[in-house]
């Protein structure tokens, strides 16, 4: 039962462009929500969060949108650069448990 | 301040044998959680642990698979009689808090068994 789902497996954008990553879950529940950037042999880094109580949170090029009706999270970076490509992953916690991850999105930025 | 500690990086197990993997979270961190990402597929919850106690066990497997996090030391995740499936990397994360903030993740292991 994936709660949280990301949709698209790859995407590919051209450097300087902007890219949307896309996130949905079902349980409305959770209350904060996370993206990681994860890049091959190494461990997921956190990269931004946003409480429930928000629709938007943004560090430097990155933005993260939530739309708590449509159950959908986004994350916008903007320029995207090649050393942005890398593997995606949005999660989402209820307070006090732990964290369900979607399956990623693989993003390559090309120069 | 050191992240969060896996070790091994890479272990070999043949089947039948066990595999213990380890995790020191990061430092004031009391909450551990164990993934595992199998070839072509995203994060897999296993358990959430705070120190002595297993909150959540939801994503582990009913047999083989142990998990515990002692008061003094590092989380342990071991499976027993190893079979091909289980290879993939196991990642530990720890977080500070219970949910609201961001768990912070250690490089993973990659069990192989051959």
């Amino acid at each position: 039962d994936q709660q949280v789902k990301q949709n698209s497996p790859s995407l590919s954008v051209q450097e300087g462009r902007i890219s949307i990553l896309n996130c949905d879950y079902t349980n409305s529940m959770f209350d904060y929500f996370l993206w990681y950037k994860k890049y091959p042999a190494e461990g997921p880094t956190f990269l931004i969060s946003i409480s429930s109580i928000k629709d938007k949170n943004e560090d430097g090029r990155f933005t993260v949108f939530l739309n708590k009706s449509a159950k959908h999270l986004s994350l916008h970076i903007v320029p995207s650069q090649p050393g942005d490509s890398a593997v995606y992953f949005c999660a989402a916690s209820i307070t006090g448990n732990q964290f369900y991850f979607g399956t990623g999105t693989s993003l390559t930025v090309i120069p | 301040n050191a992240g969060v500690m896996q070790n091994p990086r890479h272990l070999v197990r043949r089947r039948g044998q066990e595999a213990r993997l380890r995790c020191s979270p990061m430092k004031g961190h009391s909450h551990v959680y164990w993934y595992r990402q199998l070839p072509e597929e995203g994060l897999k919850f296993m358990v959430y642990l705070q120190k002595e106690n297993i909150i959540d066990e939801s994503g582990m497997p009913k047999e083989r698979f142990s998990a515990e996090f002692p008061k003094e030391g590092p989380s342990i995740l071991r499976i027993q009689q190893v079979v091909r499936g289980d290879s993939a990397a196991y990642f530990c994360a720890s977080s500070a808090e219970q949910g609201g903030t961001e768990a912070f993740f250690g490089q993973g292991t990659r069990l192989t068994v051959v």
